[in-house]
């Protein structure tokens, strides 16, 4: 079954604390994202990447940064987790060829204390 | 721009009755539909599309949903409701931008409630 990989379901961290939320899908999809999703807001896109090492800012990109060395991996970084980050992370991808059709990891609850 | 409105953020049904979820979008170019389901504490999960072709899309579950142009909507639709339908659901359009990946944007999405 294929799959979308978000390395941890529950996360508490400390403001001003460097966070890193990784994010591995086994599809060979070249479009990776993330999202955050916050009650009544729906989902907001972060960031997003079409191709390794590329990477273009989505709605919501201020106080965070990604990163994509690898065409599988597609990690999100809180450079300094402010409580307003606290929130449920998604990490979705997509193929060139899947006709924008998502696959979703399950999600990291983030909580920053 | 694309964007999409999903009319009310909570539904409730009774089981066995006919569940309706409203979706409108608007899109300057030909639109992709999408809706996906959330299970509680669950990623998102792909109900249905809609690309080219036939208007009455059918997903898995039972669920459809039908594209009409002329109300730019794409409501979701089934005849009858099981406890196991309650979840949050979203509707998504195809977002048009400079860059190359295949963007979604998402409603704000729709709470489904199924009373026994």
């Amino acid at each position: 079954d294929v799959k979308v990989t978000q390395s941890s379901r529950y996360l508490v961290k400390r403001t001003g604390e460097k966070v890193f939320l990784e994010c591995v899908q086994d599809m060979d999809h070249e479009n990776m994202f993330w999202y955050r999703q916050d009650p009544g807001l729906g989902l907001r896109l972060i960031y997003f990447s079409y191709d390794v090492k590329m990477k273009e800012k989505g709605d919501i990109p201020e106080g965070y940064s990604v990163s994509r060395e690898k065409k599988e991996r597609f990690s999100l970084i809180l450079e300094s987790a402010s409580t307003n980050q606290t929130s449920m992370y998604l990490c979705a991808s997509t193929g060139d060829r899947t006709n924008y059709g998502y696959t979703f990891g399950s999600g990291t609850r983030l909580t920053v204390v | 721009a694309q964007s999409v409105t999903q009319l009310g953020s909570h539904v409730s049904v009774s089981e066995g009755a006919l569940v309706l979820l409203r979706c409108n979008y608007s899109s300057s170019v030909p639109p992709y539909l999408f809706w996906y389901v959330q299970y509680p504490n669950q990623g998102l999960q792909l109900l249905l599309k809609y690309t080219t072709g036939a208007t009455l899309v059918k997903g898995i579950n039972g669920f459809e949903a039908e594209f009409k142009k002329s109300e730019t909507s794409f409501h979701l639709t089934k005849p009858s409701a099981h406890m196991s339908d309650a979840a949050e659901y979203f509707c998504a359009v195809r977002r048009i931008s400079s860059g190359s990946a295949r963007q979604l944007t998402f409603g704000s999405g729709t709470q489904l409630t199924v009373l026994p």
